[in-house]
């Protein structure tokens, strides 16, 4: 099955830059989603198609993606940023249509 | 503002069954395709169903394949996920959300609700 690899935690200091990593095979030719989740609260899309941020996100997350490594970055990392992020690809109508990667702690 | 609101969540046993509800509300319910997501305690985000606009189509995960039936009423702007043999592995809040199609090349999850948490336990 396909799987998106992410690294468990990641620690940053406020005001400083996060960045989580997304990889996984052919995730080049396929959009790259971002999502936060914390704890008791619904899952929040904060990037789109590799790079796309909805209406609402701060300009500090941002996305971005080299071969088949995708990145998430959190510029100016504040307390509120403190959440569990996943990646996400559409795999098209087969067997499992969305893949979440195994998820990031970001820890503030 | 777009809004989801999943019900039906509870305690059953092994072997059991339950039905989720998802009633959506200010945007054409008709217009999106729309999946179920769970998350299971201390674990990350599983996909396990999406439905088609009309409901004409859908898709499992190979987890719940055989036993979940999603299905969908346009007209009460509603999702629902039949939940049948259940085990203590389906134990997770489970969550709805409204998914956008860029096709062939890509969908995400835009809008989710607040999620609505099962318990299978004897």
């Amino acid at each position: 099955s396909y799987v998106l690899t992410q690294p468990p935690s990641v620690s940053v200091a406020p005001g400083q830059t996060a960045r989580i990593t997304c990889g996984g095979n052919n995730v080049g030719m396929k959009g790259v989603h971002w999502y936060q989740k914390k704890p008791g609260q619904a899952p929040v899309l904060v990037v789109y198609d590799d790079a796309d941020r909805p209406s609402g996100i701060p300009d500090r997350f941002s996305g971005s993606k080299s071969g088949n490594t995708a990145t998430l970055t959190i510029s100016r990392v504040e307390a509120g940023d403190e959440a569990d992020y996943y990646c996400q690809v559409w795999s098209g109508r087969t067997e499992l249509l969305y893949v979440f990667g195994t998820g990031t702690t970001v820890t503030v | 503002d777009v809004q989801l609101v999943e019900s039906g969540g509870g305690l059953v046993q092994p072997g059991g069954s339950l039905r989720l509800s998802c009633k959506a509300s200010e945007f054409t319910f008709s217009d999106f395709e729309m999946s179920w997501v769970r998350q299971a305690p201390g674990k990350g985000l599983e996909w396990i169903s999406h439905i088609t606009f009309s409901g004409n189509a859908d898709y499992y995960a190979d987890s719940v394949r055989g036993r979940f039936t999603i299905s969908r009423d346009n007209a009460k702007n509603s999702l629902y996920l039949q939940m049948n043999s259940l085990r203590a592995g389906d134990t997770a809040v489970y969550y709805c959300a409204r998914t956008t199609l860029l096709s062939p090349a890509t969908s995400w999850l835009d809008c989710w609700g607040q999620g609505t948490l099962v318990t299978v336990s004897s």
